[in-house]
């Protein structure tokens, strides 16, 4: 069966700590991976992505991932966390153009000062 | 990329009633999808929505309580029908980049059954 994997319901890090969430899948094909964020109140937005190639990709806002595919997991990283990434983070896999993203249950991301 | 502008942004529906969603996206797409995120929870697909054929549901989302119409190549609509406190979600519609680059997503629709 596909899905995903997101074994932490709720984080709690001090802001300029690094932080480390995690994600396994299970998926058929060649997965396509993918970190969305959402804000309370907000719409998704997207980390970051990896299709193929490099296994550690960079993404917006100081946000990295590495795809391991030994271990079936795309665990997203931060070096020092800003009290405004406080969110809502999503974990996805997705195949070819045209199939539907399967998302993990999500983590909730509390920073304290 | 493609933006996608979804109406309306929020609505507080009776029960019993029906509320359709719009979705309208900036560019031609073959796909749309429509998710559910109840209150606390991730994205679940509804369905699927190919222009020109019958919507395909996913397990626990059926045609009658969740019509979907695709008319054309930018624009979808989805109905929830006959409303309970139970569907009180939010609704969002989504599109594939090109070569699945990417999923974009509107805004969604807050919906709150009362």
């Amino acid at each position: 069966a596909q899905s995903v994997t997101q074994p932490d319901i709720h984080i709690t890090v001090s802001e300029g700590a690094s932080l480390e969430l995690r994600c396994n899948y299970s998926y058929g094909a060649t997965p396509y991976l993918f970190w969305y964020v959402q804000s309370p109140g907000q719409g998704l937005q997207l980390l970051l992505k990896y299709f193929s190639g490099d296994t550690l990709v960079q993404g917006i806002k100081g946000f990295e991932a590495e795809f391991k595919r030994s271990q079936s997991s795309f665990n997203l990283r931060k070096p020092s966390v800003h009290w405004s990434d406080a969110a809502e983070y999503f974990c996805a896999v997705g195949g070819q153009a045209g199939t539907a993203l399967i998302f993990g249950k999500g983590t909730t991301l509390s920073v304290s000062s | 990329s493609a933006v996608i502008s979804q109406k309306p942004s929020r609505d507080i529906c009776q029960r019993g009633t029906s509320l359709t969603i719009q979705c309208q996206v900036d560019s031609q797409v073959t796909m749309m999808f429509w998710y559910r995120q109840q209150p606390g929870q991730s994205l679940t697909l509804i369905a699927t929505a190919n222009q020109g054929s019958e919507a395909t549901y996913e397990s626990g989302f059926v045609i009658d309580k969740f019509p979907i119409s695709r008319p054309n190549l930018t624009f979808s609509t989805l109905t929830v029908s006959n409303m309970s406190p139970e569907d009180s979600s939010i609704y969002l519609c989504s599109v594939d980049g090109d070569l699945n680059t990417e999923a974009f997503f509107g805004q969604g629709t807050r919906l709150t059954v009362v």
